[in-house]
């Protein structure tokens, strides 16, 4: 498997505090994503990103940021955390385009009371 | 991407094969097949994908009809561990398609 891992695993907030989760990769990938997973809605796209400081929006990015300042780390950031984004966030990671195999980390369950 | 139907749910007997199947009838030409799982709360493992041959891997089976508007993914021996949420998902990342994970298919193996 690749090495691809989430930190915090777990985190319990505040409405209006900001949280960044962490995706960290040693694999060397050049695309990296964000999803979150909420009941009823399968996982969807937040945030991705093609290369070190080359990131694009998905389908759901109102109220995440990213950044990707080295190729092994790509940040999350709610700037102001709000219940509806009580989930779980999921990074993956790529290689290629190609390869269709997307690599993903064990995720981080985010509650915001 | 292409939209993809599968069924909500399927049991299976454990040791016999695990068909699952999606309907892709919008597929478009340069579009591939993607399979993925994902078991209990772990993050989505790929499983295999597929253009117009069908492939098989060390995991399963892709078989794709010659109209490319359904495939099927094979689980030949299910075991217990096999119990999952099954994503068939049509898109092509070369282009820029990302992977859209619908509600997929729950296997569940019984034994």
């Amino acid at each position: 498997d690749a090495g691809i891992t989430q930190s915090p695993r777990h985190k319990v907030t505040e409405t209006g505090t900001p949280v960044t989760l962490r995706c960290h990769q040693t694999e060397n990938h050049r695309y990296m994503y964000w999803y979150r997973q909420d009941p009823g809605h399968g996982l969807r796209l937040i945030h991705y990103s093609y290369g070190v400081k080359d990131t694009d929006k998905g389908e759901v990015s109102d109220g995440y940021s990213v950044s990707r300042s080295k190729t092994e780390d790509f940040l999350l950031t709610l700037e102001s955390a709000t219940s509806s984004q009580t989930s779980v966030y999921f990074c993956a990671s790529t290689p290629g385009l190609h390869t269709g195999e997307l690599f993903f980390g064990e995720g981080s369950r985010l509650t915001v009371l | 991407d292409a939209k993809t139907t599968q069924p909500p749910s399927m049991d299976c007997a454990e040791g016999r094969a695990a068909n699952l199947p999606c309907n892709h009838s919008t597929i478009s030409g340069n579009e591939y097949v993607y399979w993925y799982r994902q078991i209990h709360s772990q993050g989505p493992q790929y499983i295999i994908h597929g253009l117009k041959n069908n492939e098989t891997n060390e995991m399963a089976s892709l078989i794709i009809t010659e109209d490319r508007k359904s495939s099927t993914l094979i689980l030949p021996h299910a075991t217990l561990r096999d119990t999952a949420v099954y994503y068939c998902i049509g898109a092509n990342m070369e282009y820029g398609n990302k992977l859209v994970f619908g509600a997929g298919t729950i296997l569940r193996v019984k034994s």
